[in-house]
């Protein structure tokens, strides 16, 4: 099974900042990678795919990059909305993973 | 718009069998290249891929459920279900559906208790 690792666990920002959350696959999954917000509650919303392709809808404050083993998701500019859970997930194998996510909350 | 709806007992005993559905609204499920699956979220955990079955009937299942793990298709009603027996404690959680990456339904949790 190809597992995913992210970090931080947790991060702790103020509205405004520019944060970045990173994710490493276990072996490489090329680009096939995606990133979830999660907010409590409510089903996880795809922000990102295939890396660094935004899913329509999903402001442009949001942006992904990498492949191989080594993910980013990038917020440029943190808004109320934005403080949620975020995961990780690839689908390069017919094996499904999602990283432990990472929790993003209000410094 | 295509949207996907859970249904099915919140609460199942141990060792039985829980039985889920997910019906598809706003499209074809046997229409397109996609995958229809199972994720589920023990309550204050994280997401955990339990399976799913491809437009061609192909399916695959998490190695750690597999031995348990049913999902099948109706292209009839529009759905398709989740079958996991013998379950224990550990398989109280909310359920998801959804089709491929970007469309999934609200969750239903599931509670195993006597």
């Amino acid at each position: 099974d190809i597992q995913m690792t992210q970090s931080p666990s947790t991060l702790s920002a103020s509205v405004g900042d520019r944060v970045t959350i990173t994710c490493r696959a276990s072996q490489s999954i090329s680009s096939w990678l995606a990133w979830y917000q999660q907010k409590p509650g409510k089903a996880p919303k795809l922000l990102i795919y295939k890396a660094s392709s935004l899913e329509s809808g999903v402001p442009s404050r949001f942006s992904g990059s990498g492949s191989g083993t080594e993910f980013t998701l990038t917020i440029s500019s943190l808004q109320p909305d934005d403080f949620a859970t975020y995961y990780c997930q690839q689908y390069n194998s017919y094996l499904i993973t999602f990283g432990q996510g990472t929790r993003l909350e209000i410094k | 718009q295509v949207q996907l709806q859970e249904s099915g007992p919140g609460l199942v005993k141990p060792s039985q069998t829980l039985s889920l559905t997910c019906t598809v609204s706003g499209g074809s499920i046997s229409s397109g290249d996609y995958y229809w699956s199972w994720i589920r979220q023990p309550p204050g955990k994280g997401l955990e891929w339990i399976g799913y079955i491809y437009y061609s009937g192909s399916t695959y299942y998490n190695p750690s459920l597999k031995s348990r793990v049913t999902i099948s298709v109706d292209t009839s009603k529009n759905q398709f279900s989740l079958k996991l027996s013998s379950v224990t404690a550990a398989d109280t959680a909310v359920y998801y559906c959804a089709r491929d990456n970007g469309i999934w339904g609200q969750g239903t949790l599931v509670t195993v208790s006597s």
